[in-house]
């Protein structure tokens, strides 16, 4: 599985969007983007996946760049509640046995009032 | 979607003993894994638990030291055995269905050992 770089902190004003930006430029063909996060003392929460066209959901948007090395999570109106550790993680997409992901660190993003 | 959860929620324990964390889906899933995620740290896989299998370990990680039980499609155990301070950890179990598209995660076991 390709490798992804977040960075590792980003702050945001509630209310107003954040952008949480990923790197994948090995990514291959066939390798999905998937986005957890994780709320302090709780376990992941699945955000949101794409292969290369935008996807939204309730919860956040995803844009991927047209040649797929990098994609950015848009929350589009950030809250309190959104403060979590931001994963971005690439993936075969019903990859059979090799299912697992692989987590980085991740970005943590910090709402402020 | 799926709600897993987890017993205990956390626990502190004696160097050389061992615990069983048990995880509970309530409804069935194909594939359930056990993670583990160090202070500070990212989540590592252990294992894929596999329905009437052994389970499928990763690199670090062996059957004696940490055996795991998954007898139907709903339910698995995860035993840390003869524990050491580095044992220390969350330990969490997630499950995916049969599109394996996103994975959903219990609320994780805190582990103390002394």
């Amino acid at each position: 599985d390709a490798k992804t770089t977040q960075p590792p902190s980003m702050d945001c004003a509630e209310g107003r969007a954040a952008n949480l930006p990923c790197n994948h430029s090995t990514i291959s063909g066939n390798e999905y983007v998937y986005w957890y996060r994780q709320i302090h003392s709780q376990g992941p929460q699945y955000i949101i996946h794409g292969l290369k066209n935008n996807e939204t959901n309730e919860m956040a948007s995803l844009i991927i760049t047209e040649d797929r090395k990098s994609s950015t999570l848009i929350l589009p109106h950030a809250t309190l509640r959104d403060t979590a550790v931001y994963y971005c993680i690439v993936r075969l997409f019903n990859a059979g046995n090799n299912r697992k992901l692989i987590w980085g660190l991740g970005t943590s993003l910090a709402v402020n009032p | 979607s799926a709600v897993i959860s987890q017993k205990p929620s956390r626990d502190i324990c004696q160097r050389g003993t061992s615990l069983t964390i048990q995880c509970q889906v309530d409804s069935q899933v194909t594939m359930m894994f056990w993670y583990r995620q160090q202070p500070g740290q990212s989540l590592t896989l252990i294992a894929t638990a596999n329905q009437g299998s052994e389970a499928t370990y990763e690199s670090g990680f062996v059957i004696d030291k940490f055996p795991i039980s998954r007898p139907n499609l709903t339910f698995s155990t995860l035993t840390v055995s003869n524990m050491s301070p580095e044992d220390s950890s969350i330990y969490l179990c997630s499950g995916s269905g049969a599109s394996y598209n996103e994975q959903f995660f219990g609320p994780g076991t805190r582990l103390t050992v002394l």
